[in-house]
């Protein structure tokens, strides 16, 4: 059975870091693509980010390009997401998620994390 | 990027209801959609992928349609469980786009 647990967020200053871990088990880490989807309080599912199998290739939405980095520790089964110049419109629950093919989407949740950017 | 809009943006039904939720995309992205369904608290659970096929496990009573640009998801019999709010998402390029959301309600 797949199990994704996330960790690390919390509350933290505009303009502040915070690193994001999803902790994977139940399948082959390093065989699949692992993403980061983000719920703003009160409002709709918004599509972060994205990292291949071997890490070595990346995609972010605009909204967080140039301060947020996916990475993933393959040896750990692990992915990451640090998050830097983070702003008020960032407070949001964070969500791994995996993708077990390409025919399918995202089909594997974590619970969530909440990152609270306020002063 | 590509742009996904849902129609109605809430749904006041009730247990037994036949319920139709639209999504449109800004493009075509074949049959490359997904519906999940979102509950307070809860993460996203996956109903259907690629327009049309129910993920195992997921009641028979949900139905997707579609291609193109245009794709239906339809619940036959509302159930209480079944209220809750629909969002589809293309994944036919990146970024993974999701609609805005339909939220099923009493």
């Amino acid at each position: 059975e797949v199990q994704l647990l996330e960790s690390g967020g919390g509350l933290v200053q505009p303009g502040g870091s915070l690193r994001l871990s999803c902790e994977a088990s139940g399948f082959t880490f390093s065989n699949y693509a692992m993403y980061w989807v983000r719920q703003a309080p009160g409002k709709g599912l918004e599509w972060v980010s994205v990292i291949t199998g071997s890490g070595d290739s990346t995609y972010y939405a605009d909204s967080v390009k140039g301060r947020f980095t996916i990475s993933r520790d393959n040896s750990k089964n692990t992915l990451y997401m640090q998050m830097n110049s983070l702003r008020a419109e960032d407070t949001a629950v964070y969500y791994c998620a995996s993708r077990s093919g390409t025919i399918k989407p995202l089909d594997s949740w974590g619970q969530g994390t909440l990152v609270t950017v306020s002063s | 990027d590509i742009q996904m809009t849902q129609s109605p943006s809430t749904l006041s039904s009730s247990v037994g209801d036949r319920v139709t939720i639209t999504c449109r995309a800004s493009q075509s992205i074949s049959n490359w959609l997904a519906w999940y369904q979102k509950k307070p608290g809860k993460a996203p659970k996956l109903l259907i992928y690629k327009a049309s096929t129910l993920e195992s496990g997921v009641p028979s009573r949900f139905s997707g349609s579609g291609s193109g640009t245009e794709f239906t998801l339809t619940i036959s019999s509302l159930q209480p469980d079944d209220f809750a709010t629909y969002y589809c998402q293309q994944y036919h390029s990146y970024p993974f786009t999701f609609g805005p959301g339909t939220k099923v309600d009493i």
